[in-house]
């Protein structure tokens, strides 16, 4: 089994401050991790995934995420937002194994103020 | 570029229609999905697939079935629509190696009188 902690629902920043969004996750085998973005109405869109190897991965928007093993996180990190990067933030795991469940957390909405 | 296709953005049914909702991929993804998201409940698998007429049930199949008889195409049956129904649902694929990320559709938003 499989699961992922978004503790914070909404977090709001203000523009050009750096941000946090945590993510926590358990499962019983390796994991393939994600974060996705979701602007208003659209679907998601995948931001950055680690995968294996380094545990520092990076998008093309200035964001980064740290895969942490020994404290099961996935946090991502921007050290300073635009007001473009107001959205919902999705953490998700997947099982490296043969089964294909990918498993959300319940997402994180990003407030950035002027 | 990926593109996965919802054939209804807005969708309106009655309380005990049976309802289909189609999603289409154009990248020969093994595996789709259908996620459906409600306000702090995040996204919950409903039904996935890694095959043709292959289906694996996901956290909340009750009151759902899929059909997969081609790879691009995935539909989701709602037997008897019923109110608690009403929600944002989402079709994925990917392929199926184990760090595929899933591609999304735009989604379909569903409401149920």
């Amino acid at each position: 089994a499989q699961s992922v902690t978004q503790l914070d629902s909404q977090v709001p920043v203000f523009e050009e401050a750096p941000v946090e969004l945590r993510c926590n996750y358990s499962s019983s085998v390796s994991v393939y991790l994600f974060w996705y973005v979701q602007y208003p109405n659209q679907g998601l869109q995948l931001l950055l995934k680690y995968l294996s190897g380094s545990t520092l991965v990076e998008s093309i928007n200035g964001f980064e995420a740290e895969f942490n093993k020994s404290q099961t996180s996935f946090h991502l990190r921007k050290p300073s937002v635009h007001i473009s990067d107001t959205a919902e933030y999705f953490c998700a795991v997947r099982g490296s194994g043969g089964y294909q469940k990918v498993t959300f957390g319940t997402g994180t909405k990003l407030q950035v103020i002027p | 570029d990926v593109k996965v296709t919802q054939s209804s953005r807005y969708l309106v049914k009655r309380t005990g229609e049976k309802v289909f909702l189609e999603c289409v991929q154009d990248m020969d993804h093994e595996n789709m999905f259908w996620y459906r998201q409600d306000p702090g409940l995040g996204l919950r698998l409903i039904y996935f697939s890694y095959d043709v007429k292959m289906k694996e049930k996901g956290d909340i199949p009750e009151g759902y079935s899929v059909s997969r008889e081609k790879k691009e195409r995935f539909s989701l049956i709602l037997e008897s629509a019923s109110t608690n129904q009403t929600s944002m649902y989402l079709c994925a694929s990917s392929f199926r190696i184990g760090g595929s990320p899933l591609h999304f559709g735009n989604g379909t938003r569903l409401t149920v009188t």
